[in-house]
C-alpha cells in the first residue's frame, strides 16, 4: 500500500516563472492539503481539496493555487515566483476516520 | 486562530538522557494534538496522537505525551533518548481529525553518542 507520494523531488526555477508540483494521496484518503515548509520553521498551511473543491486556504496569496482530480490526487500551482517561495513543499492527504499522512515533499528552490 | 508554540529550538542530549519537548497551544475549543517526527533526510512522520480519553498517550519509538487540559500543554517526553532519535520534532494542533494542521516551529533534537 503506497502512502503519499509527490513528484518532483526536487525543482529549481527562475523568480517570475511558474511551477505545478503534484501528490499522489494514501490509498483510501480523499482529502488532500498542502503545506509549505521555509528552512527553520513548522510547516503553514496552504489550502485542502475535498471532493475536487477548496474546502479552506490558509494566509497565502492567489498566486497559490490548487485543483484536485478526480481521483483525488491533486496539484499546487504557484505562478510569479519569489525567491520567498523557495521552500519544501508538503502534501499530506486525510480521510474523515484517518489522520494526515504526509508526503516526502518537493524541494523548490527559486533563483 | 489556532496557535503552537514550543519552548525550545534546539536541544542537546547524550544518549541515555531524559527528554521532555514543551508544547502550548492556543484555542478555546476541544483539540487533536499531534506530535511529528522528521528525521533527517525524510518525511514527516506520526509519532503520537491525542483525540480523547486518558490524557497520557504512548506512541512508536518509546515516545509518549501528556495532555494537560488546564495548561493547554502537550509535552513529549521519552525516558532514555538514543542517537538514532537525533531529528526535528514538531507539534501540532487541529480541531477535528481531517482538518487542517497548525504546527509549532518544531524543535530540533541532537543526541551524542
Amino acid at each position: 500500500d503506497a502512502g503519499v507520494t509527490q513528484s518532483p523531488t526536487h525543482l529549481i526555477k527562475t523568480r517570475g516563472q511558474q511551477v505545478t508540483l503534484r501528490c499522489s494521496p494514501k490509498s483510501g484518503h480523499d482529502t488532500v492539503s498542502w503545506y509549505q515548509q521555509a528552512l527553520g520553521q513548522g510547516p503553514q498551511f496552504i489550502f485542502q481539496y475535498y471532493e475536487e473543491e477548496e474546502r479552506q486556504r490558509g494566509n497565502f496569496p492567489d498566486r497559490f493555487s490548487g485543483h484536485q482530480f478526480p481521483n483525488y490526487s491533486s496539484e499546487l500551482n504557484v505562478n510569479a515566483l519569489l525567491l520567498g517561495d523557495s521552500a519544501l513543499y508538503l502534501c499530506a492527504s486525510s480521510s474523515p476516520w484517518d489522520e494526515q499522512y504526509f508526503g516526502p515533499g518537493t524541494r523548490l528552490t527559486v533563483t | 486562530a489556532q496557535s503552537v508554540s514550543q519552548h525550545n529550538h534546539h536541544v542537546i542530549l547524550s544518549e541515555a538522557a531524559s527528554l521532555e519537548l514543551g508544547c502550548n497551544y492556543s484555542y478555546g475549543g476541544t483539540v487533536n494534538l499531534f506530535w511529528y517526527v522528521q528525521y533527517p533526510g525524510q518525511h514527516l512522520q506520526l509519532l503520537l496522537k491525542y483525540f480523547s480519553g486518558d490524557p497520557l498517550v504512548k506512541g512508536i519509538k518509546g515516545f509518549e505525551a501528556e495532555f494537560i487540559k488546564s495548561k493547554f500543554s502537550f509535552n513529549l517526553r521519552k525516558p532514555s533518548v538514543q542517537w538514532s532519535d537525533t531529528a526535528e520534532y514538531f507539534c501540532a494542533v487541529n480541531a477535528q481529525r481531517y482538518s487542517t494542521l497548525t504546527f509549532g516551529k518544531g524543535t530540533m533534537l541532537l543526541v551524542s553518542p
